[in-house]
């Protein structure tokens, strides 16, 4: 069974461009979920879809979007990049939406310049 | 609301010698607890989970961890340390009251580094 896919890997951005990025779930898994992570803030929850509805989202301006298409990938977009947008970005997917574990991809690792 | 805590930043042990890794946590209802494991520019990997049972729960990798409600812990532990362990370590938490989230919290890790 492949595992969760992020594309891309690693990528550079100047300050106000804008940048999306794509996860691709285990098969059969219908909860993404988004997480920002930092040296200095850890892992923050950006936001949450299940078949297709943002169900939960976390405490970042509206810069920060993402959607779910019918298939379960997903794709998160931040608007007018700024240098603390420097992070990795990790996506997870899960079976079960209330006591199953969470599957991580590798994660995008965006560098803002 | 639902929280967890990493005390240790870093911990250090010797190969071979027994290793824990802390989290206490904070739940309204009952708790449901994870481990992950990371290892360096790579995602987070599932060690093992809490949801109800048995107290001592045993994971990926020789890992076990010991759910304590009294002392509202969820310890990390294995019995012999191994260098490729070496890497950064989170609890996660997510609580089971009416209302609540289906997003755990994560909390800020712990780096281990067994020393050959």
């Amino acid at each position: 069974k492949a595992g969760v896919t992020q594309t891309p890997r690693y990528l550079i951005k100047t300050r106000g461009q804008q940048v999306t990025l794509s996860c691709s779930p285990i098969s059969g898994h219908r909860s993404v979920s988004w997480y920002q992570q930092t040296p200095g803030q850890g892992l923050q929850f950006l936001f949450e879809y299940f078949s297709e509805t943002q169900r939960n989202k976390g405490n970042f301006p509206g810069r920060f979007s993402g959607r779910q298409f019918s298939n379960s990938r997903s794709e998160m977009n931040v608007s007018t990049l700024e240098l603390g947008d420097s992070a990795l970005y990790l996506c997870a997917s899960s079976s079960q939406a209330n006591t199953g574990e969470l599957f991580f991809g590798e994660g995008s690792r965006l560098t803002v310049l | 609301a639902q929280s967890v805590a990493q005390p240790e930043d870093q911990v250090n042990v010797a190969e071979g010698n027994p290793l824990t890794v802390k989290c206490t946590y904070s739940v309204s209802g009952n708790p449901y607890l994870f481990w992950y494991v990371q290892y360096p520019n790579r995602g987070l990997q599932f060690l093992l989970k809490y949801i109800t049972g048995d107290n001592l729960v045993k994971g990926s990798y020789g890992f076990e961890a010991e759910f304590n409600k009294s002392q509202t812990s969820f310890h990390l532990k294995k019995p012999s340390a191994l260098v490729s362990d070496s890497a950064l370590y989170f609890c996660a938490v997510r609580d089971d009251a009416s209302g609540g989230s289906y997003i755990p919290t994560f909390g800020r890790g712990t780096s281990l580094i067994v020393h050959p």
